[in-house]
């Protein structure tokens, strides 16, 4: 049984580009959650999602991400016109279903250095 | 603000010993906590959890203790090994208004080392 998948691994993007971050969760797992940690800092939560609906952004940045969840394939956070303090590893993590943290299961993670 | 402080960067104890992790919260309204445990290039991994509703969990050789009076917690490794060498987070929820403790206030970890 796979883990929760996260691709790339290292995303290097200049000023100005867009990141695209992908997490596929564990088989059985519909409900997928965002982390976001700074250098330095512990992981910040950003945004829940289930199939198709957007739960709780109360993390995100008002600006420039976005995040989804489609009926097939992944979750996507999308960054749009990185800037350099974007520059953070951001973890996925999902879960079977809407209740116990712990039961959270997180990713290898993505590491985005913007340039 | 920091609702969550590890206070500790780091750690470094001699195998075979006692590790102690702590962890101090502001919200009064947390009522569970978490450790992972992170290594590098990895994503967490859930270590112990502790409702506010108890004052300790053990699990093997971890254990949790939560005062509520003094908004602290801490974890007790024992006997350490040099594979516990790692990044420890506490992490803490809320209940929110529909029942749900999702959403995980982190701290900003601590790093272990267990020496051989």
């Amino acid at each position: 049984n796979a883990g929760v998948m996260q691709n790339p691994r290292h995303l290097v993007r200049r000023r100005g580009q867009e990141a695209r971050l992908r997490c596929s969760p564990m088989k059985g797992h519909s409900h997928v959650y965002w982390y976001r940690q700074l250098p330095e800092e512990g992981l910040k939560f950003m945004v829940y999602l289930q199939k198709e609906n957007i739960i709780d952004e109360s993390g995100m940045p008002k600006e420039r991400f976005s995040a989804e969840f489609p009926k097939e394939g992944p979750s996507i956070l999308r960054i749009q016109q990185v800037v350099r303090g974007d520059s953070a590893a951001y973890f996925c993590a999902s879960s079977p279903r809407q209740i116990n943290y712990n039961e959270q299961f997180f990713g290898p993670g993505t590491r985005l250095t913007v340039l | 603000d920091q609702q969550v402080k590890q206070n500790s960067p780091s750690l470094s104890v001699q195998e075979g010993r006692i590790s102690i992790l702590n962890c101090d919260y502001t919200n009064s309204m947390f009522d569970y906590f978490l450790w992972y445990k992170k290594y590098p290039a990895e994503g967490p991994t859930f270590l112990i959890s502790i409702s506010s509703i108890k004052d300790k969990n053990e699990d093997g050789r971890f254990t949790v203790f939560l005062n509520k009076s003094a908004k602290h917690l801490s974890l007790h490794i024992v006997p350490s090994q040099p594979g516990d060498s790692a990044v420890y987070f506490c992490a803490a929820s809320a209940r929110n208004s529909g029942g749900s403790n999702y959403k995980l206030t982190f701290g900003k970890g601590t790093l272990l080392t267990v020496n051989p």
